[in-house]
């Protein structure tokens, strides 16, 4: 199975940008890079995903390094709302869905 | 619009007695999954539906579970002679279509402990 690595935890000031990393070092031609984020007592919610190319949306940015072997989730400007655990999943091949979390990053935000 | 809803939020039961768990997709979905979340860790995959069929059931514990989705929108999630160790947040998700470029949309949850 292809696998990520995260930080257990990481603290950002409110205001300011966070860089969230992620490495998945086995990661093949096919697999795209997803993540999502779950507030406490809610199911998980999606961020962002890409497969090669850096990716901007309204709530975050995307930037994949290269070689594909990591990427960082990137919060422009970090709000007490964003306080949650993101967590960084291959979906392994084009034709896949399945989502395997681990355990995410826990993202404190210090008001 | 309407989001993924999953009712009961709570569910208590006693070790042994059957349970049932429901989920309502986004309507128009024709993918949807059900994870199981133990507390500190993260969610795992149950089963994947593609329309009214099990496509993928590899993520059952075992055969007390079952899960159904009849008219290929609302499925319901079942637990025979539940145990103790099935104490967990049940998740469902939906999506428009299966595949890894489609995001899933997560419902809120039930809380299943069982006694």
């Amino acid at each position: 199975d292809a696998k990520t690595t995260q930080p257990n935890s990481m603290e950002s000031n409110e205001e300011e940008p966070v860089h969230l990393p992620c490495n998945h070092s086995t990661i093949s031609g096919t697999d795209y890079i997803h993540w999502y984020r779950q507030l406490p007592s809610q199911g998980p919610e999606y961020v962002i995903h890409g497969l090669t190319s850096n990716v901007n949306n309204r709530m975050a940015s995307l930037a994949i390094a290269e070689d594909r072997k990591s990427s960082t989730l990137i919060l422009h400007r970090a709000t007490l709302r964003d306080a949650a655990v993101y967590y960084c999943i291959l979906i392994i091949g084009a034709g896949s869905y399945q989502l395997t979390f681990g355990k995410g990053t826990k993202l404190s935000v210090i008001p | 619009g309407a989001g993924v809803s999953q009712t009961p939020s709570n569910k208590v039961t006693e070790k042994g007695k059957y349970v049932e768990l429901r989920c309502d997709p986004i309507s128009g979905h024709t993918a949807l999954y059900w994870y199981r979340q133990s507390l500190g860790q993260g969610p795992e995959f149950l089963i994947y539906f593609q329309g009214t069929g099990a496509a993928d059931d590899s993520g059952l514990p075992n055969d007390r579970f079952f899960a159904v989705r009849p008219e290929g929108s609302v499925s319901t999630l079942k637990i025979q002679r539940t145990e103790r160790g099935d104490s967990a947040v049940y998740l469902c998700a939906s999506s428009r279509t299966s595949g890894s470029y489609n995001e899933q949309f997560f419902g809120p949850g039930t809380r299943l402990t069982v006694l």
